[in-house]
């Protein structure tokens, strides 16, 4: 079955500085891969959709690229801040299931 | 802004019940999905739904079965509860399947005793 791997549990970065958050995939080539981000307690909020044909995606500080050879996406934030500390996670579409990682949680130190 | 409710955001339940977990969205949204939500093992899809009483199994569907009567709501079932079932349920929405976002409820924390 597919597997989803985050590139760690944990991510402890300084603020200002760019986190950059890994996402592994094998099995499958998926035609999109999107983004969530999840805080404790609540349900994870959409971020980021890319397509297969797509090398990169952008959102304000945020920052998406695709590569399929290598099936990795790796997700960027820019400057960042201690209201970016969060669990990411991405997720895609094999056949008719949709699968997650196990999310990588990022903390942004003042 | 698309809304999704669950109906609890805690029940206590004890094992050997028939469980009820209800989700309504918001935005006409033509699939709908259940997910459990456990440490170390993230999100799994148990079962969605892509049309009124229309639903596929996800990745683990057993000892659960959903009801879609209504376009807008998504009940999930526990037949008979387990304790290892006690778990995070999130329920979703989407305009389409892959290419478009999800939107999730809250979650329901689920204990079986």
């Amino acid at each position: 079955s597919q597997k989803i791997e985050q590139n760690s549990e944990a991510l402890n970065i300084q603020e200002g500085k760019t986190a950059t958050l890994t996402c592994n995939y094998t099995n499958y080539s998926p035609a999109y891969l999107q983004w969530y981000r999840q805080d404790p307690g609540r349900g994870p909020v959409f971020l980021l959709l890319i397509r297969e044909n797509e090398k990169e995606k952008r959102k304000e500080r945020l920052k998406v690229t695709f590569d399929t050879t290598l099936k990795q996406s790796l997700f960027h934030i820019t400057a960042s801040q201690p209201a970016d500390s969060a669990t990411y996670l991405c997720a895609l579409a094999a056949g008719n299931q949709f699968y997650f990682g196990t999310g990588t949680s990022l903390t942004v130190i003042p | 802004d698309v809304k999704v409710t669950q109906s609890s955001r805690y029940l206590v339940k004890r094992t050997g019940e028939k469980v009820f977990l209800e989700c309504v969205q918001d935005m006409d949204h033509e699939n709908m999905f259940w997910y459990r939500q456990d440490p170390g093992l993230g999100l799994r899809l148990i079962y969605f739904s892509y049309d009124v009483k229309m639903k596929e199994k996800g990745d683990i569907p057993e000892g659960y079965s959903v009801s879609r009567e209504k376009k807008e709501r998504f009940s999930l079932i526990l037949e008979s509860a387990s304790t290892n079932q006690t778990s995070m349920y999130l329920c979703a929405s989407s305009l389409g399947y892959s290419n478009q976002p999800q939107h999730f409820g809250d979650g329901t924390r689920l204990s079986i005793l």
